[in-house]
């Protein structure tokens, strides 16, 4: 089964400055994505960012960026320019995809409370 | 960009009730998921349906819980006789294709 393990429970960070997330994940799968998901305070779940597997190139959205390690199983968001809104938790999920046609549960880690400082 | 709307936002309910959950996933998506989330913990998968079935259902998704696609838009959850540890916020989501799930506002549901 696939496990996603994120090991910091809570990260905080000044306004303007970065912070990375954790995030790794076992699986024996080949073909699959990574996504990070935003949880504000009102527990919508918000796409962040997304990583095809076969993909070698980092994802980019904005100010938020992965760094996506195959073979390592690891999978850390980074936050540029840190701002107030920023503050939520913060999920990583994983999705096997089998062939395109899997049914594609979303797998998800325990969360990450991140705190930005006015 | 389009929504996955669910009602009702907080339902309150007595220990022993029926309690149905609804979502109106969107429109072309084929494929449609419950999760759950209970307060401070993660988000667990409960199930996944698709051509009108089940396609995969998790250790957490029991006899008490049911799905329906009773009318090509709606997308229901029911729990037939809830318990306390049924208190969570109830997540429904959508997708078409390998592209994102879309996710609804979700619903809280709070047993009592």
């Amino acid at each position: 089964a696939q496990t996603v393990t994120q090991s910091q429970p809570e990260m905080s960070v000044q306004e303007a400055e970065t912070v990375t997330l954790s995030c790794t994940y076992d699986t024996s799968e080949s073909d699959y994505y990574l996504f990070w998901y935003k949880q504000p305070p009102s527990r919508q779940m918000i796409l962040v960012i997304r990583q095809e597997a076969y993909k070698q190139q980092n994802a980019t959205e904005n100010r938020f960026s992965v760094n996506f390690q195959k073979a390592a199983k690891s999978f850390s968001l980074k936050i540029s320019d840190s701002q107030l809104g920023d503050a939520a938790m913060y999920f990583c999920a994983y999705r096997y995809n089998a062939g395109g046609t899997s049914y594609g549960k979303l797998t998800f880690g325990q969360g990450t409370i991140l705190t930005v400082h006015p | 960009e389009p929504e996955v709307t669910q009602t009702p936002s907080h339902q309150v309910t007595q220990m022993g009730q029926e309690v149905i959950l609804r979502c109106v996933p969107i429109s072309n998506h084929l494929y449609f998921y419950w999760y759950r989330q209970i307060l401070g913990q993660k988000v667990e998968f409960l199930v996944s349906f698709y051509n009108n079935e089940i396609s995969e259902k998790s250790e957490i998704f029991d006899d008490q819980f049911s799905v329906e696609r009773p009318d090509g838009s709606n997308f229901t959850l029911k729990i037939r006789s809830t318990k306390l540890e049924d208190s969570a916020m109830y997540f429904c989501a959508s997708r078409v294709g390998t592209a994102r799930a879309f996710f609804g506002q979700g619903t809280r549901l709070t047993v009592v």
